[in-house]
């Protein structure tokens, strides 16, 4: 049930993007994306509902293909105050409360 | 606005022993959620609250972890008899529920170690 984050790691250097993808087998109801940093709180960026939609927030968005049960987190011109780890929380549609399911990860190094 | 708040933000202890943390959520949020996190991994859902009430516990959640939220603002998490495997990072987070979709945000959390 806990959905599968792909890829594991991404490097890259400052101004190249990333795409970081988020699978679940389960039908869901919303896609949670946060970024955490080494000792430090997951940070919320944003939440796709089902429906397809695609949000953005700066240079960050995301899209939420409800075909594929699948969300994509697109990291364009990175900075270096992107580097961290990337987690998705994802609701199932069947689940009758709201706790997140979270992935395990994708650590993004953004390098000068 | 201040946001959620843990306390301690450590706590060494050893094997046998019991703990308690503390989080303070965001006011006027009535949805109060406990989550581990264990290195490499993200975070696992342990319970969660709507106001006072403890709607929802994980498998994860053994007979020692017991959680309270008395008057629907901070909650405490107790491990009684605490085993190494317990040594993880507790993160709260705290929601302000309006639909079914709410978005939670988290505290620094509580890094525990059992020795």
């Amino acid at each position: 049930q806990q959905p599968v984050q792909s890829p594991q790691a991404v490097i890259l250097r400052e101004g190249e993007d990333a795409v970081i993808n988020c699978s679940s087998s389960k039908a869901l109801y919303s896609v949670h994306w946060y970024r955490q940093k080494h000792g430090e709180a997951p940070v919320f960026l944003m939440i796709l509902l089902k429906g397809g939609e695609q949000k953005g927030h700066d240079k960050i968005s995301a899209s939420f293909n409800e075909k594929k049960q699948q969300s994509s987190l697109y990291l364009t011109a990175s900075q270096l105050s992107y580097s961290g780890t990337y987690f998705c929380g994802t609701d199932p549609s069947n689940q009758a409360g709201t706790a997140l399911i979270f992935g395990k990860g994708t650590t993004l190094s953004v390098s000068s | 606005d201040t946001g959620v708040s843990q306390d301690p933000r450590h706590k060494i202890t050893k094997r046998g022993q019991n703990v308690t943390f503390r989080c303070d959520p965001i006011s006027e949020h009535n949805r109060l959620y406990w989550y581990r996190q264990t290195l490499g991994q993200g975070p696992e859902f342990l319970t969660y609250f709507q106001n006072e009430a403890q709607l929802e516990k994980s498998r994860l959640l053994s007979d020692r972890f017991s959680a309270e939220r008395p008057k629907g603002s901070f909650s405490t998490l107790e491990i009684q008899r605490t085993e190494q495997g317990d040594s993880a990072m507790y993160l709260c987070a705290s929601s302000l529920e309006v639909t079914r979709t709410d978005t939670q945000y988290f505290g620094p959390g509580t890094r525990l170690t059992v020795l």
